[in-house]
């Protein structure tokens, strides 16, 4: 079956612009996982939904970002006014339920100028 | 402070014998451990796991050892192969808070045919 898929690929932007990265789960997990990798680290926990809800966005790094999963399947992670330090790897997973394995989309990079 | 820690950030090995990547933590409640395997551009891919309900557990080629007492895990590949190749993630979590996976630097495995 299919992966989990993310878009775009990469994104290049402008340092103040707002940006929205999409993430489809493997169909039928109701957990989703986003992550942050910069250059030369693991990837950053920043926020989980378990169906529709956020259950934890402790790792959402200020107000800029916020995501949201309206009807428990696709995710939009959502970033204002970007600044260069949010240049990142931004990763998306999803579970079957919660504390069942994760599964990583391919990332979406993204440049801020 | 770092709770997952893979102090190597490479090893080289040679084809056909045993690469041995090691992990350290410091949180005493993660209670369950991942490996994962990244290629460039590419998404993590779930490897192997194990929870601390054990101490070992084999899929293949790949073996996972868990000493709790020490805080420390290890990934064995045995034997090695060229496509082993790639950036390995130890990754933590702990059952009963949220499902956040807490992530090593990553090592970089190189094979050499």
């Amino acid at each position: 079956g299919a992966g989990v898929s993310q878009t775009p690929s990469n994104k290049v932007t402008e340092k103040g612009k707002y940006v929205e990265l999409r993430c489809d789960p493997i169909s039928g997990h109701t957990a989703l996982y986003w992550y942050r990798q910069s250059l030369g680290q693991g990837p950053e926990f920043l926020i989980y939904f378990q169906g529709t809800g956020a259950a934890d966005d402790s790792g959402l790094p200020n107000d800029r970002f916020f995501a949201v999963r309206p009807e428990g399947s696709v995710s939009t992670l959502k970033i204002q006014r970007t600044e260069r330090g949010d240049s990142a790897m931004y990763l998306c997973a999803s579970s079957r339920g919660e504390q069942e394995t994760q599964y990583f989309g391919p990332g979406t990079r993204l440049l801020v100028l | 402070d770092q709770q997952v820690k893979q102090n190597s950030p490479s090893l080289s090995v040679q084809e056909g014998r045993i690469s041995i990547l090691n992990c350290d933590y410091t949180n005493s409640m993660f209670d369950y451990f991942l490996w994962y395997k990244k290629y460039p551009a590419e998404g993590p891919t779930f490897l192997i796991s194990i929870s601390s309900i054990k101490d070992k557990n084999e899929d293949g080629r790949f073996t996972v050892f868990l000493n709790k007492s020490a805080k420390h895990l290890s990934l064995h590949i045995v034997p090695s192969q060229p496509g082993d190749s790639a950036v390995y993630f130890c990754a933590a979590g702990a059952t009963g808070a949220n499902s956040k996976l807490t992530f090593g630097k990553g090592i970089t495995l190189s094979v050499r045919p």
